[in-house]
């Protein structure tokens, strides 16, 4: 029972370039999320998906898109990475939007 | 509306006590709490539920004031361990599909 994945662990990327982060649960939980962690800022929801096929922006969904793929998946898209985007990725699950998150390792991203 | 965590940062000696307090605007069904230690995710503490029923951990202990929408975490005798930002998530009644909205975090620090 691995919990919730992430790849990658850590990227860089060139301002402009592409990526796309991936993430699955083995939990057989509902609901999934998106959040990026800035010194100081906690953690900012940026996509959520409350149910298998349904996706909503969050807090900051700007430069950002998500695909639920399955129960399991939720990807996190950046098109056009910007520098302003360097952070920390956390995707989460729940069994419903009420339970509590569980969280994967994260993915440690640099835009230069 | 993101709740508030207060202090923002305490430096403890290992043996001490700790509170933390979690306060929301709006009326609350649950408080979550979490720790992360540094370069790791956050990991689930304990959920308070309205009504008083209280889950979770073993050695951490919390309260929750309905009518003052507040939350604290206890910490005893802490430990080095315990070292970490500790965030609560705040759920209000009505729930939302948008899950848990966290604080910013405390950083509690245990000096040996």
């Amino acid at each position: 029972n691995a919990g919730v994945t992430q790849t990658p662990k850590f990227q860089v990327l060139k301002t402009g370039q592409s990526m796309t982060l991936q993430c699955a649960q083995d939990m057989n939980h509902n609901s999934m999320y998106w959040y990026r962690q800035d010194p100081g800022m906690g953690l900012r929801l940026i996509y959520y998906s409350a149910s298998e096929g349904t996706t909503d922006k969050g807090e900051v969904p700007n430069g950002y898109n998500v695909s639920r793929l399955n129960k399991r998946e939720f990807s996190l898209r950046l098109e056009s990475a910007a520098p302003s985007q360097t952070s920390v990725y956390f995707c989460a699950s729940s069994a419903t939007p009420r339970d509590t998150q569980y969280f994967g390792p994260g993915t440690r991203l640099t835009v230069l | 509306q993101q709740p508030v965590q207060s202090p923002q940062a305490v430096i403890l000696r290992e043996g001490e006590d700790a509170v933390i307090n979690c306060s929301s605007s709006k009326a609350l069904y649950s408080v979550h709490w979490y720790r992360q230690k540094h370069g790791e995710a956050p990991v689930f503490l304990m959920i308070l539920l309205k009504g008083g029923e209280q889950k979770g951990h073993e050695k951490i202990s919390a309260s929750f004031n309905e009518k003052k929408q507040q939350s604290s975490l206890y910490l005893t005798a802490s430990q080095l361990s315990y070292s970490g930002t500790y965030f609560c998530g705040t759920d209000p009644p009505g729930g939302g599909a948008d899950g848990l909205t966290f604080g910013k975090g405390t950083h509690l620090i245990i000096q040996p």
